[in-house]
C-alpha cells in the first residue's frame, strides 16, 4: 500500500500549457505539502494545507494553484508553463496536530519543460 | 526568517572512515528531523530529534540536537557503499495552537563513499 502516492510520474509538456498534478494520502494525516526541488537538489516548500486549509503559502507565482478537496487529497495545477518550472515536484503528508513524526513523501514528479 | 543551513554541501569519502554533517538553525526550535535521499527517488525520515541533548542511532548513522547552540550533527561511523545518497536536515517550528506553521529543509549534503 502505497503511502502517499502522485501522478503522474513524469511530465514533459511544451512551454505555455497548463498541468495537473495529483496527490493522495491514506495515512489519515491532517497535512499536506508540496515542494519543488530544483536541479541543485534544493527543496523548497510552495504549499501546505492543513484539514484543507491553506496554512503555508510561500512566495511562488500564482500560475500554481494547489487545491484540497479533503484533508487525503491535495493537487496542483499549473498555468502557463515556463522553462524555469522544469523540477522535481515531491507531495508530503504530516500529522502536525499533537504530533511530533516525520513527513512522508511521495515518489515526486518529474516535470521537463520544452 | 528560519534559515537552515547544512555542512558541507558535497562529501567524498573513502570506505571505512568516519564523518558529521552539521545542521545549524536560525531560530528556535526543538524539532528536528534527518531524510536520506537516493538518486532519483524520494525523501526517507531517518531520524526524528524531539529534545535537547537527543541522540538517535541506526545502523552506522548517529545524529544528535542541541537546541541551545541550534546544531544538529549526522555523524557516519566506517562509511560504506550504500551510504551514498543526498542527507537533508529539516527544522519544524509548528505550532498549530498559534496557527503558525513552518517547516524548512536544510541545503543537503551529497555524500559518495568510494569503495
Amino acid at each position: 500500500d502505497t503511502a502517499v502516492s502522485q501522478t503522474p510520474k513524469y511530465l514533459v509538456t511544451q512551454m505555455g500549457n497548463d498541468k495537473s498534478i495529483k496527490c493522495e494520502q491514506n495515512l489519515g494525516h491532517d497535512t499536506m505539502y508540496w515542494y519543488k526541488q530544483d536541479s541543485k537538489k534544493f527543496l523548497k516548500i510552495m504549499f501546505s494545507y492543513n484539514n484543507k486549509e491553506l496554512i503555508i503559502n510561500e512566495t511562488v507565482p500564482n500560475r500554481f494553484s494547489p487545491k484540497s478537496p479533503d484533508k487525503a487529497h491535495l493537487n496542483l495545477h499549473i498555468n502557463s508553463l515556463e522553462l524555469g518550472d522544469s523540477a522535481v515536484y515531491f507531495c508530503a503528508s504530516s500529522q502536525v496536530t499533537g504530533s511530533n513524526q516525520p513527513q512522508h513523501f511521495g515518489d515526486g514528479t518529474r516535470l521537463s519543460i520544452l | 526568517e528560519l534559515k537552515v543551513e547544512q555542512n558541507p554541501l558535497f562529501l567524498s569519502m573513502q570506505e571505512g572512515k568516519n564523518y558529521t554533517i552539521y545542521c545549524n538553525y536560525s531560530t528556535t526550535s526543538d524539532r528536528l528531523y534527518w531524510y536520506r535521499q537516493d538518486p532519483g527517488k524520494s525523501l526517507e525520515s531517518l531520524f526524528v530529534l524531539l529534545s535537547n541533548g537527543a541522540v538517535k542511532q541506526e545502523g552506522r548513522l548517529m545524529a544528535s540536537l542541541d537546541t541551545k547552540a541550534r546544531l544538529s550533527t549526522l555523524h557516519i561511523t566506517a562509511a560504506v557503499h550504500d551510504l551514498s545518497a543526498t542527507y537533508f536536515c529539516a527544522v519544524d517550528t509548528n505550532r498549530p495552537s498559534s496557527g503558525t506553521y513552518k517547516y524548512i529543509f536544510g541545503t543537503g549534503t551529497r555524500l559518495k563513499v568510494l569503495a
